[in-house]
């Protein structure tokens, strides 16, 4: 089946400082992938939904400007954290779409802020 | 709105025994269907999901699930569970992914433990 990469699995920075996560098609090529949070023992929420060589758009009170997304190619998908806080700690999960009538999802990207 | 609601946060089942997670959904166009399974700390895998047709449909590791317009639920089940089966469990909805592909709308997800 299609598998869907993330980078890295778990990251600890510190406060202020930006973080990158990158989100990869490895057999297939996406033409769409979706950015998903995921708090402690709370369900997956949409971020944002990411086009290919287009701007991200983003879901209800997801600042744009602290949560860059950029979606360069058909396989990449790349979400940035900008000066992050402690609160922005959370379990980052991403999903693709490959033209067929399903979403790929990556293995989640564990990010702790200090 | 479209909402997907679990109603059981935590269940709790003998191994052996049967399961029936409940998912009920309100959407307003053809919904199509999933499970989804997440162990700690790890990502989802589908264990099966619904587009159209026989409205009970199978899934991985043993689970099925039906489908039931009328009472806009897709409940999840499992005739014998395993020990390895205690996971958290998430349904979700969403529209066609052919067009513009779609995200996903999912539960607030049920955490299945079980016990020997």
């Amino acid at each position: 089946g299609a598998v869907v990469s993330q980078h890295p699995s778990r990251v600890i920075c510190k406060s202020g400082t930006s973080v990158k996560i990158e989100c990869r098609s490895l057999d297939f090529q996406a033409t769409t992938m979706f950015w998903y949070r995921q708090f402690p023992k709370q369900s997956l929420m949409l971020m944002a939904t990411s086009n290919e060589g287009s701007k991200a758009t983003y879901e209800q009170g997801v600042e744009k400007d602290k949560f860059l997304i950029n979606h360069a190619s058909l396989t990449l998908s790349t979400l940035t954290v900008t000066s992050a806080h402690p609160e922005d700690s959370s379990f980052y999960i991403c999903s693709a779409h490959g033209g067929i009538n399903e979403q790929f999802f990556g293995p989640g990207t564990r990010l702790t802020v200090l | 709105a479209q909402s997907v609601t679990q109603p059981d946060i935590h269940i709790t089942v003998s191994e052996g025994a049967s399961l029936e997670l409940r998912c009920n959904y309100s959407y307003g166009a053809t919904p199509y269907l999933f499970w989804y399974v997440q162990s700690p700390g790890q990502g989802l895998q589908l264990l099966l999901k619904y587009f159209s047709g026989d409205t009970l449909v199978q899934g991985i590791k043993g689970f099925e699930a039906e489908f039931k317009r009328s009472q806009s639920s897709f409940n999840l089940r499992k005739p014998s569970v395993h020990w390895s089966d205690a996971a958290e469990y998430f349904c979700a909805v969403g529209a066609s992914l052919n067009q513009a592909g779609t995200a996903l709308i999912f539960g607030k997800g049920t955490t299945l433990s079980v016990s020997s």
